[in-house]
């Protein structure tokens, strides 16, 4: 079964420092991976996807990475705003079509 | 992409009542599915919401509970049945699209408070 591990939980971090997310996962047969913003009591923003044989994906200040191999991947937010303020998430998408969520870090930047 | 409509957004109901949450696609996909998200916990796949047939349950996850419809292939509704205070969560549904359907999308998610 594919566990997914989101660490740290939590982050604060003053405004424009760059965060770094970490998502490790079990199972390296995965066919990709998403992250994923949630603001409070809302659903999910799709960030970023990473197919299994993509090493990264970047969208504006957003940076995905995987090490497939390793099982791990990587969202880089560069110079953080107070509208980064959020929980993200990672999906892993696996070979046997099941789909697994970490529990997410919440972050805070502080103005 | 997609574009998911979900409502209600936000609701309060008394225990033993029932809710029924609608989910609108702006265009037609197969693979739709319903996710509860119980406070700082992650999310918790329900069912596989199927066209035409009856909908596939996770365990520990049954249809008396949790009856859901998929009438076609761009509306199911989610009803949460004789409510009780654990079944407050956030619901959210979500859907695979793209050309191999490799990328999820969810809806806006109900936030359910049962008193």
């Amino acid at each position: 079964k594919q566990e997914v591990t989101q660490i740290p939980a939590a982050l604060s971090v003053p405004e424009g420092e760059n965060l770094v997310l970490n998502c490790s996962f079990t199972d390296s047969a995965i066919y990709n991976l998403q992250w994923f913003r949630q603001d409070p009591g809302k659903g999910l923003t799709s960030l970023l996807l990473i197919q299994s044989s993509q090493r990264e994906q970047t969208s504006g200040r957003l940076n995905a990475s995987l090490d497939k191999s390793s099982g791990r991947s990587t969202l880089y937010i560069a110079a953080s705003q107070p509208g980064d303020s959020a929980t993200y998430l990672c999906a892993v998408f696996s070979n046997d079509y099941k789909l697994s969520f970490g529990a997410g870090t919440t972050v805070t930047v502080r103005a | 992409s997609a574009v998911i409509s979900q409502k209600p957004s936000r609701d309060i109901c008394q225990r033993g009542t029932s809710l029924t949450i609608q989910c609108q696609v702006d265009s037609q996909v197969t693979m739709m599915f319903w996710y509860r998200q119980q406070p700082g916990q992650s999310l918790t796949l329900i069912a596989t919401a199927n066209q035409g047939s009856e909908a596939t349950y996770e365990s520990g996850f049954v249809i008396d509970k949790f009856p859901i419809s998929r009438p076609n292939l761009t509306f199911s509704t989610l009803t949460v049945s004789n409510m009780s205070p654990e079944d407050s969560s956030i619901y959210l549904c979500s859907v695979m699209t793209g050309p191999k359907n490799e990328k999820l999308f969810f809806g806006s998610g109900t936030q359910l408070s049962v008193l």
